[in-house]
C-alpha cells in the first residue's frame, strides 16, 4: 500500500460525457501527480500541481483539467469524453518535486 | 518517439535463469528510477541512480546508471516467478518524470 488512494476503482460511461476521478495523495506530500497509461502509448505524464499550483504540465489534452485543494487531494476531470479516452489513470504523490514519487492503485476508465 | 527506449519490449524465461533490460536514450537525465508493475496496480519504486557509471543492488536485482548518465540497465540473477510483471524505467527531464514504454517479463516455474 502506497498511501495513495485513488476513487472510483473503475469506471464506464459513454462518449460525450464528462468524469471526475478523485486522488487523495500520501499524508505530508504536497505535490500530485497525473498518469495515463494505455496499451499504445504506455504511460504519460498528465500534469502536476504543487502545493495548490500548476507547476509542470505534460500531454493533456484541452478537454481535461486539473486541481488541487487546500487538503491537497487531487481531482482530474475529463470532458467531452472519445474511446480513445479508455485506459488507466493514475495519481502519484512525492514530498515535493520528482524525486520518489509513489503511485495510487489507477482507474479503470472504460469508455463505450 | 520515446525519449527513453527500452529493450526487450517482451522477455520469458525459466526460473532460475539470468536476465538483463536495458534503457537507453541520446538525451542526459540528472536521474533515473526503476519502477515494477503488477496487473491492476500502480508501479512501486525499485530504485533511482544519480551518479554516472553508479552501480546498486537490491537482493538479486543490479542497477547501472550508465557513465554519460543516457542510459541504465537492470538485471536479474536466478529469476523467480514472483518477479513477474511490467518493468519501467523513468527519467527526471526538465521538471517532468518520463517513462520508457516498459519490459513485460515473465518467469515460469
Amino acid at each position: 500500500d502506497s498511501g495513495v488512494t485513488q476513487t472510483p476503482k473503475h469506471l464506464i460511461t459513454a462518449t460525450g460525457q464528462r468524469v471526475t476521478l478523485r486522488c487523495s495523495p500520501r499524508s505530508g506530500d504536497l505535490s500530485v501527480y497525473w498518469y495515463q497509461q494505455s496499451l499504445d502509448q504506455g504511460l504519460q505524464f498528465l500534469i502536476q500541481y504543487y502545493n495548490g499550483e500548476e507547476r509542470a504540465k505534460g500531454n493533456i489534452l484541452e478537454r481535461f483539467s486539473a486541481q488541487q485543494f487546500p487538503d491537497l487531494h487531487s481531482e482530474l476531470n475529463l470532458s467531452s469524453l472519445e474511446l480513445g479516452d479508455s485506459a488507466l489513470y493514475f495519481c502519484a504523490s512525492s514530498v515535493a518535486g520528482t524525486e520518489t514519487q509513489y503511485f495510487g492503485p489507477g482507474t479503470r476508465l472504460l469508455v463505450l | 518517439t520515446q525519449l527513453l527506449e527500452q529493450s526487450p519490449q517482451f522477455l520469458s524465461i525459466q526460473e532460475g535463469e539470468n536476465l538483463t533490460v536495458y534503457c537507453n536514450s541520446s538525451s542526459v537525465f540528472s536521474s533515473l528510477q526503476w519502477y515494477r508493475q503488477e496487473p491492476g496496480e500502480g508501479p512501486v519504486l525499485l530504485v533511482t541512480v544519480v551518479t554516472g557509471g553508479e552501480v546498486k543492488k537490491l537482493k538479486r536485482l543490479t542497477f547501472q546508471f550508465g557513465d554519460a548518465r543516457k542510459d541504465s540497465s537492470l538485471h536479474i540473477t536466478a529469476a523467480q516467478p514472483g518477479d513477474t510483471g511490467l518493468y519501467l524505467c523513468a527519467g527526471e527531464y526538465g521538471n517532468k518524470l518520463v517513462f520508457g514504454a516498459g519490459t513485460i517479463l515473465r518467469v515460469k516455474s
